[in-house]
């Protein structure tokens, strides 16, 4: 059984750009969410997404946005890229969402914004 | 609102020592699942244990075992008889359960780095 699949694994962008991240989660899994890693805010939620619909969102500014597919499969953009949105972007999904079915992370897109 | 505060940032243990990672928690929900999760160098987040609240019962994995007191808002993990590959970031992490949409995110604490030297 395939993992989550999160593409690209790196990315280089400079200050100003676009970014689009991808993931792929578990055949059968109907959830995505995003969340940000950086060494001084730690692990944060950024959304989730079930059957097409943003169910909730964190406490991010309008740059980050998502969305879900049909088939499940999840992207997230990044607007006008700034310095400090250089982090590891990970992508959990889970069958319903609620986290008493629990979820399975992908490896990551560790993004650096120059 | 919630919160989860891993008061040890940095631990260093001998192989073959135990250690206790400490994970204290705060909600206002009745109901709640309270998460494990182990992060090596290659960034996965790897799923370790997940416990809800009305579960108070310890757990013990092979090497690793579980302490959920309610009363004290904590839930510490254990390792016995650490090895090299136990070496990795773990974060406790919390999810409500009755709050609507916070039942669909995690919030994680800041992590423990554990490093297990030969």
């Amino acid at each position: 059984k395939a993992g989550v699949t999160q593409t690209p694994r790196y990315l280089i962008k400079t200050r100003g750009q676009q970014v689009t991240l991808s993931c792929s989660p578990i055949s059968g899994h109907r959830s995505v969410s995003w969340y940000q890693q950086t060494p001084g805010q730690g692990l944060q939620f950024l959304f989730e997404y079930f059957s097409e619909t943003q169910r909730n969102k964190g406490n991010f500014p309008g740059r980050f946005s998502g969305r879900q597919f049909s088939n499940s499969r999840s992207e997230m953009n990044v607007s006008t890229l700034e310095l400090g949105d250089s982090a590891l972007y990970l992508c959990a999904s889970s069958y319903t969402g609620a986290f008493n079915y629990g979820y399975t992370f992908g490896s990551g897109t560790r993004l650096t914004v120059v | 609102a919630q919160k989860v505060t891993q008061a040890q940032t940095e631990i260093s243990v001998v192989e073959k020592e135990d250690v206790t990672l400490d994970c204290v928690y705060e909600t206002r929900d009745t109901t709640y699942y309270l998460f494990w999760y182990k992060q090596p160098p290659s960034g996965e987040l790897v799923f370790l244990i997940r416990r809800n609240s009305f579960d108070e019962q310890n757990e013990i994995s092979g090497r690793y075992s579980w302490n959920f007191q309610k009363s004290t808002s904590s839930f510490n993990f254990t390792i016995t008889a650490s090895q090299v590959v136990d070496s990795a970031v773990y974060f406790c992490a919390l999810s409500e359960g009755d709050s609507g949409g916070s039942n669909y995110k995690l919030t994680f604490g800041k992590g423990t780095l554990l490093t297990v030297n030969p």
